[in-house]
């Protein structure tokens, strides 16, 4: 039962360019969202959040979109830098709840090329 | 403001042996979460403890596997008699606030079963 899905395996973009990273959930009770960013042999790095009271959060060339009607949230990353190659996973947690667990997606490979 | 510190950050085991995985949180920090990455997977969640509290465990597998994050030191993941199905990196988190909110990453402890 994946609650969270990142349905694109991989995305390969050109550098400069926007890239563009789905996320779609099934649990409703979700009201919080993460993005975190993964290199190999490291741990994820924390990128941006938003909370479900939101549809837009912004943090520098990083921009999250959260669509609650179609359980839908989306990484901008705007301009795309080949640093930015990297595994992204989104991630899930419901506030209300006695734990703060995430529940994350499988992960997308950007790949940023020069 | 030194992040969250994992050790060792990789460990071999033969199977039947014990494994211990240490996690420092970040200052300030009274939250911890434990999550492991099978190969090819996205994170799983694994247990939620604050200080002296087990909050949450529902992701731990119900034998073998224990956890604590005592008054004093950091907090111990701890799988006894391991075997090469318990490969896989384990990453510590910790937050400042209690369920859920931002979570920060170690860099992951790699655990390898012979």
């Amino acid at each position: 039962d994946q609650q969270v899905k990142q349905n694109s395996p991989s995305l390969s973009v050109q550098e400069g360019r926007i890239s563009i990273l789905n996320c779609d959930y099934t649990n409703s009770m979700f009201d919080y969202f993460l993005w975190y960013k993964k290199y190999p042999a490291e741990g994820p790095t924390f990128l941006i959040s938003i909370s479900s009271i939101k549809d837009k959060n912004e943090d520098g060339r990083f921009t999250v979109f959260l669509n609650k009607s179609a359980k839908h949230l989306s990484l901008h990353i705007v301009p795309s830098q080949p640093g930015d190659s990297a595994v992204y996973f989104c991630a899930a947690s419901t506030t209300s709840s006695n734990t703060g667990k995430l529940i994350f997606g499988q992960g997308t490979t950007l790949q940023v090329k020069p | 403001n030194a992040g969250v510190m994992q050790n060792p950050r990789h460990l071999v085991r033969r199977r039947g042996q014990e494994a211990r995985l240490r996690c420092s949180p970040m200052k300030g920090h009274s939250h911890v979460y434990w999550y492991r990455q099978l190969p090819e997977e996205g994170l799983k969640f694994m247990v939620y403890l604050q200080k002296e509290n087990i909050i949450d465990e529902s992701g731990m597998p119900k034998e073998r596997f224990s956890a604590e994050f005592p008054k004093e030191g950091p907090s111990i993941l701890r799988i006894q008699q391991v075997v090469r199905g318990d490969s896989a990196a384990y990453f510590c988190a910790s937050s400042p606030l209690p369920r859920g909110g931002d979570q920060y990453f170690g860099a992951g402890t790699r655990l390898s079963v012979l």
